[in-house]
């Protein structure tokens, strides 16, 4: 009973380097979301897709790109990374937007 | 403004209640409210939900305040492995994301 896997758990990265997360749910969820949360944060909204073919914005988007690959896959892409940026991301997905979300274990990234 | 209002932490005893608050004053009729919880080093965990009517489940109860201003998440028996940050959040009809906000930690003394 997988969830929402993410990978990779943990990455190095230099500024300027590009680099893109995984994320994957087995629930057959419509709705998956990308967060990223801050040391002493809550969770901030990156990106989302409602429905399979569909993204949007959310809270802080800026750096960032998103493909919902189909309806399993969601995927963050930082293109031109960023010390800012440094963060644990989150991946979650939900049936349909106002119901529970589940997510992943997050993945550890530290930009120098 | 979706944006809820918790203390910042509270203390709780092993094995007795607990009653965690939340202010959502602004909140409008068909918006629901949600809790999660945050263990140390994981993602965040769907705790409860409930709209107008008290719930029940498994982990916890929500009592939503009649006039839907307020809410309490209640851990009817803490234990230590319920030490986490909880999050109440407040979803608009229609919306896709949640507000986290900074939480109430929880820390339970054995």
């Amino acid at each position: 009973n997988a969830g929402v896997t993410q990978t990779p758990k943990f990455q190095v990265l230099k500024t300027g380097q590009s680099m893109t997360l995984q994320c994957a749910q087995d629930m057959n969820h419509n709705s998956m979301y990308w967060y990223r949360q801050d040391p002493g944060m809550g969770l901030r909204l990156i990106y989302y897709s409602a429905s399979e073919g569909t993204t949007d914005k959310g809270e802080v988007p800026n750096g960032y790109n998103v493909s919902r690959l189909n309806k399993r896959e969601f995927s963050l892409r930082l293109e031109s990374a960023a010390p800012s940026q440094t963060s644990v991301y989150f991946c979650a997905s939900s049936s349909v937007g106002n119901q529970p979300q589940h997510f992943g274990d997050g993945t550890r990234l530290s930009i120098l | 403004d979706a944006k809820t209002t918790q203390p910042n932490s509270m203390e709780s005893n092993e094995e007795e209640p607990v009653h965690l608050p939340c202010n959502h004053s602004t909140i409008s009729g068909t918006d629901y409210i949600h809790w999660y919880r945050q263990l140390p080093s994981q993602g965040p965990e769907y705790v409860i939900h409930g709209l107008t009517s008290n719930v029940n489940n498994r982990m916890a109860s929500l009592a939503i305040a009649e006039d839907r201003k307020s809410s309490t998440l209640i851990l009817h028996r803490a234990t230590l492995r319920d030490a986490a940050v909880y999050y109440c959040i407040r979803i608009q009809t229609g919306a896709n994301n949640l507000f986290f906000g900074t939480g109430t930690r929880l820390t339970v003394i054995p």
